[in-house]
């Protein structure tokens, strides 16, 4: 009975280049958030994605940010052209249903990104 | 401003002793989420409140939702060292359209002194 399965759960990456992170939701749930945790800050949402679309990215930055769903395989949050600012643990959760507070996310052990 | 606020920021307890922690919000809270963190690894869900007045309990930890429904406590009784960790509460502040998202407070850093 798999949980919420993250990697890597460590990422060291030299500014300027790309980092992938990757989420394998809960076996039966389609419904996949990302979050980011920033030292000393809470979790903030960044984007809510179900297979093959995009539901709220309100809290992706507009640019060097991408997530995706595909049909097969794990959620993407892709970071292009990181900088120092982009280190922080980036967690993933999913729930069965959309989470209108009768849902609980389950959330993976995360990926800490640290930015050389 | 924070939407939710959660107090205390930090406590440390010695063991064997009771301690509440509070997360409270200007908004209805239409659900309310409490998990807990281990430093450097994943959030654990605890418990969910929906209804105005309710209250769960699992082993030694209690919650309720308060019947306005901004404001929830967590409640530990007869604390333990495996208590120990970050405790935070998360909430869907918006209902319907295609919002899912969870705001978190900032977490509340439990220490239990054996």
């Amino acid at each position: 009975n798999a949980g919420v399965m993250q990697n890597p759960r460590h990422l060291v990456r030299r500014r300027g280049q790309e980092a992938r992170l990757r989420c394998s939701p809960m076996k039966g749930h389609s419904h996949v958030y990302w979050y980011r945790q920033l030292p000393e800050e809470g979790l903030k949402f960044m984007v809510y994605l179900q297979k093959e679309n995009i539901i709220d990215e309100s809290g992706m930055p507009k640019e060097r940010f991408s997530a995706e769903f595909p049909k097969e395989g794990p959620s993407i949050l892709r970071i292009q052209q990181v900088v120092r600012g982009d280190s922080a643990a980036y967690f993933c959760a999913s729930s069965q249903l959309q989470t209108w507070g009768n849902q609980p996310q389950h959330f993976g052990d995360g990926t800490r990104l640290s930015i050389l | 401003s924070q939407e939710l606020e959660q107090s205390p920021q930090s406590l440390i307890v010695q063991e064997g002793k009771n301690l509440t922690i509070n997360c409270t919000s200007s908004k209805t809270l239409y659900g309310l989420y409490w998990y807990k963190q281990k430093y450097g690894e994943g959030l654990i869900f605890l418990m969910m409140l929906q209804k105005g007045g309710e209250e769960k309990s699992h082993e030694k930890i209690t919650a309720k939702l308060d019947e306005k429904k901004q404001q929830s406590s967590l409640h530990i009784t007869a604390s333990q060292p495996s208590h120990a960790g970050i405790y935070l509460c998360g909430a869907v502040l918006s209902y319907g359209g295609s919002q899912g998202n969870l705001i978190f407070g900032k977490g509340t850093k439990l220490s239990v002194k054996p």
